[in-house]
C-alpha cells in the first residue's frame, strides 16, 4: 500500500465549477500536511498547508481528518490557470528532519 | 532572492556513462534536500543534507548515487554508472533552519535521461 494516496485523475471540469480532491495517508503518525501543485515540467509549489481545523485561501479550502487520516483540497469557482497536477504531501514530523512524502498527484483540467 | 537552482536542466547519457547534477540552495537554507520523480511514479525521497552533514539518506536507491555537499553550500549528486533505470526528473529542495516542510522551495529539476 503507498504512503500516500490520490486519485490520478485527470479531473475534466467546465470552468466555474467546484472541484475536491481527495487523499489518504497511511502513516498515522503524520503530523503536518500540504497541498503542492506542480505545473507540467515544472516543479512543485506549495499550494497550502492542512490544519486539523480546515483552512481556507481565496477560492482553496483544506481539510484533514486525522482519525480516518484523509485529506481534502476544495476549489471554488474554477479558473483556466488552476489547470495542474495537485500533489498531497504529508510530513511524518514538524521538524526539517523528517522527510516529506508524495502523493502521485492528480491531474486537473480546467476547460473553457 | 535567487530561487533554488539546478544545473544542468536536461542530461541525456548512454547507460553506463557517470552525470553530476548540481543544486546551488537558497543562500543561508541549511537543509537542502534531493527528491526524484520517475516516469509514471510519485517523486521520491532521497536525502536530507543539514549543513555539509548527510542528516538522512534512507532514499539513496543504491551505492552508484553519491551526494555531497562540501562546505554546506551547493550540492552534488552524481550517478556512476547510469543505468536505464535511473531515468526521470532529480529535484532539489532548501529550507531554512527550523522552517521544515513549511519552507520548501524546490528547484526547477534536472531531467535526466538515459538511454
Amino acid at each position: 500500500r503507498k504512503e500516500v494516496e490520490q486519485d490520478p485523475g485527470p479531473f475534466n471540469v467546465p470552468e466555474g465549477a467546484t472541484v475536491a480532491f481527495n487523499c489518504t495517508y497511511s502513516n498515522s503518525a503524520s503530523q503536518s500536511f500540504f497541498w503542492y501543485r506542480q505545473d507540467c515540467r515544472k516543479e512543485p509549489k506549495l499550494l497550502m498547508s492542512v490544519y486539523s481545523s480546515g483552512n481556507e485561501d481565496g477560492r482553496f479550502t483544506a481539510q484533514l481528518n486525522r482519525a480516518s487520516q484523509y485529506i481534502s483540497l476544495l476549489i471554488r469557482d474554477s479558473k483556466l490557470s488552476d489547470s495542474a497536477t495537485y500533489l498531497c504531501v504529508v510530513n511524518e514530523g514538524y521538524s526539517s528532519a523528517s522527510k516529506i512524502i508524495f502523493g502521485s498527484g492528480t491531474r486537473l483540467s480546467i476547460r473553457p | 532572492e535567487a530561487g533554488v537552482t539546478q544545473f544542468p536542466s536536461h542530461s541525456v547519457i548512454e547507460k553506463g556513462q557517470t552525470v553530476t547534477l548540481r543544486c546551488d540552495p537558497i543562500s543561508g537554507h541549511d537543509n537542502l534536500y534531493w527528491y526524484r520523480r520517475v516516469m509514471g511514479k510519485e517523486i521520491k525521497f532521497l536525502l536530507h543534507f543539514v549543513k555539509e552533514s548527510k542528516q538522512d539518506e534512507s532514499g539513496m536507491p543504491n551505492n552508484r548515487f553519491l551526494a555531497e555537499r562540501t562546505g554546506g553550500t551547493y550540492s552534488t549528486l552524481k550517478v556512476q554508472p547510469a543505468e536505464l533505470e535511473d531515468s526521470g526528473v532529480y529535484f532539489c529542495a532548501s529550507s531554512q533552519e527550523g522552517r521544515g516542510p513549511y519552507g520548501y522551495t524546490f528547484g526547477s529539476g534536472t531531467r535526466l535521461t538515459v538511454v
